[in-house]
């Protein structure tokens, strides 16, 4: 079945630095992807998405480009904040939306 | 604009009692949902629904009970709470069944089994 895998955390920088969050995907057909994300006590948010091969989802600095090749959809941001500390949710929608297992970021000033 | 409504934002059961987790959608959408987050395991699909007086099983339906009477809610039932059941519940929502189409999370129910 389909399934999501991203890299394991915690991941600590400190700010300003470049960040990539892994994620690979298996899915039988053609899914939409998305990275969502979740601040302590709070349920996800949309950060951004991607709906078919070579799409680039962007949003507030955040960047993925969505791989068929390589069934990848990697996160970057170019410098990040105190305030990205999050945990990032990488997931694939096909029949329903599938997640992955989530990466805690700290980013300490 | 309330989005997703999920009421209580926390519980604690016995083993063996039943409840009602509630969920309630002020945007219209058709599709909605019930997952639960643990940790180290992302969230997993327990329940689903694509619109009033249907629903389906997700990844890990066995404890749960759903219904959907109306557009906007979409209970979740726990009829014997077990402790594997301890965990945080999220509903969430989207306009359609369409693929493309983004969930909307409600803020979650953290449950404690003892």
């Amino acid at each position: 079945g389909d399934s999501v895998t991203q890299m394991e955390g915690p991941v600590t920088l400190s700010e300003e630095a470049f960040l990539t969050i892994n994620c690979t995907y298996t899915a039988t057909g053609y899914p939409s992807l998305f990275w969502y994300v979740q601040y302590p006590g709070e349920g996800l948010q949309l950060l951004l998405k991607a709906t078919k091969a070579d799409d680039k989802g962007s949003n507030k600095g955040f960047e993925a480009t969505y791989r068929k090749e390589t069934t990848s959809f990697h996160l970057e941001k170019g410098s990040v904040q105190v305030s990205d500390s999050a945990v990032y949710f990488c997931a694939l929608s096909e029949e329903d939306m599938r997640f992955g297992a989530g990466t805690r970021l700290t980013v300490k000033p | 604009n309330a989005g997703v409504t999920q009421t209580p934002k926390f519980q604690v059961l016995k083993t063996g009692q039943s409840m009602t987790l509630q969920c309630a959608q002020d945007m219209n959408h058709e599709y909605m949902s019930w997952y639960r987050q643990d940790p180290g395991m992302g969230l997993r699909l327990i329940h689903y629904s694509v619109g009033a007086g249907i629903t389906d099983q997700g990844e890990v339906p066995n404890g749960y009970n759903v219904s959907r009477s109306t557009t906007e809610d979409f209970p979740l039932r726990l009829l014997s709470a077990a402790p594997s059941q301890t965990s945080v519940y999220f509903c969430a929502s989207r306009r359609d069944d369409r693929v493309a189409s983004p969930l909307h999370f409600g803020n979650g129910t953290r449950l404690t089994v003892t």
